[in-house]
C-alpha cells in the first residue's frame, strides 16, 4: 500500500460511454498525476495539479478531462475514447518540494471498445 | 532533448546479483529514481539519488551515478525470485515536476 488509491482497477467502455477514474491519496501531498502507461510507449505524464491548480497538461486530447476538487482528490472524465486509448492509467502524488518523490497508486485497466 | 534509455530484458540466477542499467540526455537532472513495477501493479518507489551523489547503498539496493557519462545504473545484491519485475529509471529537472521515464527493464530471476 502506498496510501495512493484507485478506482475502478478494471474498466470495459464503449466509444460513446462516459465514465470517471478517481483517485485519492492519504499521503498528504500537495501534487497529483495522472499517467498512461501503454505497451507500445514509455510511461507518458498527462496532467499536474499542484495545489489544486493545474500546472501541466501534456498536450492531452480534450476527449480526456481532469478535475481536481481539492489536494487529496483527482479524477480522470473519459469521452468519446477510442481503442488506442486503451491502457494502464496511473495517478501519483508528491510532495511538490524536494526529491519530490512520486507515489503511485495501482492503475485503472482501461479497454475501450 | 529529454531522454531515458534502458536495455529492455535481464535474465539472472537466484542469488547472484543483477545490474540495470540506464542513460540520460539531460544534464540539468537533478535528481535521479528507481522505479519497481509488478504484474498488475502500480510503480514502486526503490531508491532515488540526488545529481551531487555518486553512490547511494540501501540495504540491498546501490545506485551508482555517473554524471559524466549520463549514466545511473542500480545493482540488487542476492537477487530473489521475488525481485522479478519491470525497473524504471527516471529523470526530474530540478524547475519541472514531471518525471521522464525510460521504458523499463524486466529483470526475471531463475531458479
Amino acid at each position: 500500500e502506498t496510501g495512493v488509491t484507485q478506482t475502478p482497477r478494471h474498466l470495459v467502455m464503449g466509444m460513446t460511454n462516459k465514465k470517471s477514474l478517481k483517485c485519492e491519496q492519504h499521503l498528504g501531498h500537495n501534487a497529483m498525476y495522472w499517467y498512461k502507461q501503454s505497451a507500445k510507449k514509455p510511461l507518458e505524464l498527462m496532467f499536474v495539479y499542484n495545489f489544486k491548480e493545474q500546472t501541466e497538461n501534456n498536450s492531452v486530447p480534450s476527449r480526456f478531462s481532469p478535475e481536481c476538487p481539492n489536494s487529496s482528490h483527482l479524477f480522470l472524465h473519459l469521452h468519446t475514447l477510442q481503442p488506442e486509448d486503451s491502457a494502464l492509467y496511473l495517478c501519483a502524488s508528491s510532495q511538490g518540494q524536494g526529491p519530490d518523490t512520486q507515489y503511485f497508486g495501482p492503475g485503472t485497466r482501461l479497454t475501450v471498445l | 532533448g529529454e531522454d531515458v534509455e534502458q536495455s529492455l530484458f535481464l535474465s539472472v540466477r537466484e542469488g547472484d546479483s543483477s545490474v540495470i542499467n540506464c542513460t540520460y540526455t539531460d544534464s540539468s537532472s537533478t535528481y535521479l529514481y528507481w522505479y519497481k513495477q509488478e504484474p498488475g501493479a502500480g510503480l514502486q518507489l526503490l531508491t532515488y539519488i540526488f545529481s551531487n551523489m555518486d553512490m547511494k547503498q540501501d540495504q540491498r539496493l546501490t545506485v551508482l551515478l555517473n554524471k559524466k557519462d549520463k549514466h545511473l545504473s542500480l545493482r540488487i545484491a542476492d537477487t530473489q525470485t521475488g525481485d522479478s519485475a519491470i525497473y524504471f529509471c527516471a529523470e526530474r529537472m530540478d524547475s519541472s515536476y514531471k518525471l521522464i521515464f525510460g521504458s523499463g527493464t524486466r529483470l526475471l530471476v531463475r531458479p
